[in-house]
């Protein structure tokens, strides 16, 4: 059975900084992208950054870059969002989620459960 | 960017059919994926590739894609089909997924 599995979520402040992680089980983790989609409460779906299988090539979204770093570790099937200088802005639940590409497009077929993030003073 | 355009909600009755479209330039050139998000909970695939449907999802679930609109249909809907849906278009410029607004599916 696919599981993934997110934590380090918490409340940090301003400006702060967290490391999410998301471990990963029951499938070949090497294999796949994977990527971070958030949702900020009440809201839809935005996507966060992707990592290809060998971390190789990151992509961001615009409004992140230079903010957000993400990361794997193959041996360890576990994948990472850094976040630093945090803002209100950026308070959501993040997934993490398996893609599963062919014929020139992606979707995810598999979703963590999410770890709340809450950028407050 | 390309963008997808949802309607915010849509009602049915029980036992009717909804159809959740999701309008985007072009759309039917491009490959759609639907996913279903009930409170609380993380989103579900529940149409990839237009209209195929992953192991576990009801034959219910259908999907189509033409012109510059795509639509999920949920046949004899049932109370556990309320929730969000979500359509998903991969940008191949930028390499990043794209999604839809959302549309909350509720009863009449």
């Amino acid at each position: 059975e696919v599981r993934l599995v997110e934590s380090g979520g918490g409340l940090v402040r301003p400006g702060g900084s967290l490391r999410l992680s998301c471990a990963a089980s029951g499938f070949t983790f090497s294999a796949y992208t994977m990527h971070w989609v958030r949702q900020v409460p009440g809201k839809g779906l935005e996507w966060v950054s992707s990592i290809d299988k060998g971390s190789s090539d990151m992509y961001y979204a615009d409004s992140l870059k230079g903010r957000f770093t993400i990361s794997r570790d193959n041996a360890k099937n576990s994948l990472y969002l850094r976040m630093n200088s945090l803002r209100a802005a950026d308070t959501a639940v993040y997934y993490c989620a398996r893609l599963v590409c062919t014929g020139g497009s992606c979707y995810s077929d598999h979703w963590g459960q999410g770890a709340l993030v809450t950028v407050s003073s | 960017s390309y963008v997808l355009t949802q309607p915010p909600s849509v009602s049915v009755a029980p036992g009717k059919s909804a159809r959740v479209t999701c309008g985007g330039h072009n759309i039917g050139t491009k490959s759609v994926h639907w996913y279903q998000q009930k409170p609380g909970q993380a989103p579900v695939l529940v149409i990839s590739y237009d209209s195929d449907r992953p192991s576990g999802i009801p034959e219910r679930f259908s999907g189509s894609n033409s012109g510059n609109t795509a639509t999920l249909t949920i046949n004899r809907v049932e109370a556990g089909d309320e929730a969000d849906y979500y359509c998903q278009v991969w940008d191949r410029d930028t390499n990043h997924p794209v999604f839809g607004g959302g549309t909350k599916l509720t009863f009449l």
